[in-house]
C-alpha cells in the first residue's frame, strides 16, 4: 500500500498561539488529499478537502481562517490551526488517494495528537 | 446526516469466531466501499475494499459481502484473534477516474477479541 506521513505525531501548545500539521504523501503524487477531526471514540468528521494548487474546500461548520489548508505541492498538505484553543485539542488525520493502478484507494496518516493548554 | 450507517456499534467475539459488521447506505452515486481498521493512538489502515461489479471479496481472514439491491455490504473477520481487536470502519464514496471524493465515513465499530 502507499504510505502517508504526518508531522508532528503529538504536539502540546499554549492557548493562541498557532500549530502547524504536515501531511507528506510519500510514494505517489496526490493532487487532493483529505484533512480529518476525531473525537475520542468517534468516527472521522471530514474538515476540508485540499487540492493542489487551489484554495481547499471546506466542510460546511468548519472554520476556514481558524483553519488554514495549504497544498502547496503534489506531495505536501499542511493544516495550520490558527488561534488555538482548548476546544481544538484533537487528533487530527490526513489522507490521500493514490491514483497509481487506477483505484484510488484512499492511505490514512498516523494522525496528530493536538493539545491545546 | 450519516450516509454511512454501521453496525452493531460494539462486539465481543471469542477467538477463532467470526466476526461480521454490517453497513448500510442509501446513496446510489456511491459505488465504493473500503473498510478501515484502527488502532487507538493511530490512523485508520486500508483493509480491503470492493466495487459493486463483484458480490464478494477475500483478502486473507477478511471478507467483504456485497448487497447491490438491498445497499447493504458487510466485513466479516473469520477465525477473529486478540489482534483483530480494534474499530473498524466501513466508508463509501463515488467512484471516478479522479481523486477528488472524499469518504463518508460510518460510525464505527469496536471489537473486541477474547482469548
Amino acid at each position: 500500500g502507499a504510505v502517508v506521513s504526518q508531522h508532528p505525531s503529538w504536539v502540546i501548545c499554549k492557548s493562541g498561539t498557532s500549530v502547524k500539521i504536515e501531511c507528506r504523501s510519500l510514494d505517489f503524487q496526490a493532487t487532493t488529499m483529505f484533512w480529518y477531526r476525531q473525537f475520542p471514540k468517534q468516527s472521522l468528521m471530514l474538515m476540508a478537502t485540499s487540492n493542489e494548487g487551489s484554495k481547499a474546500t471546506y466542510e460546511q461548520g468548519v472554520e476556514k481562517d481558524k483553519f488554514l489548508i495549504n497544498h502547496a505541492s503534489l506531495t505536501l498538505s499542511t493544516l495550520t490551526v490558527t488561534s488555538a484553543h482548548p476546544e481544538d485539542s484533537s487528533f487530527y488525520i490526513c489522507s490521500a488517494r493514490d491514483p497509481r493502478g487506477g483505484t484510488y484507494e484512499q492511505y490514512f496518516g498516523p494522525g496528530t495528537r493536538l493539545t491545546v493548554t | 446526516q450519516q450516509q454511512v450507517k454501521q453496525s452493531p456499534q460494539s462486539l465481543i467475539v471469542q477467538k477463532g469466531g467470526i466476526s461480521i459488521i454490517n453497513c448500510a447506505y442509501e446513496n446510489t452515486a456511491f459505488d465504493y466501499f473500503p473498510w478501515y481498521q484502527q488502532f487507538p493512538g493511530k490512523g485508520p489502515a486500508l483493509l480491503i475494499a470492493i466495487r459493486p461489479d463483484v458480490s464478494e471479496k477475500k483478502e486473507g481472514r477478511f471478507t467483504i459481502s456485497f448487497n447491490k439491491s438491498a445497499k447493504q455490504f458487510s466485513l466479516h473477520i473469520m477465525d477473529s484473534q486478540p489482534g483483530d481487536s480494534a474499530t473498524y470502519f466501513c466508508a463509501a464514496s463515488p467512484y471516478a477516474s479522479n481523486s477528488g471524493y472524499a469518504l463518508n465515513f460510518g460510525k464505527g465499530t469496536s471489537l473486541l477479541v477474547t482469548p
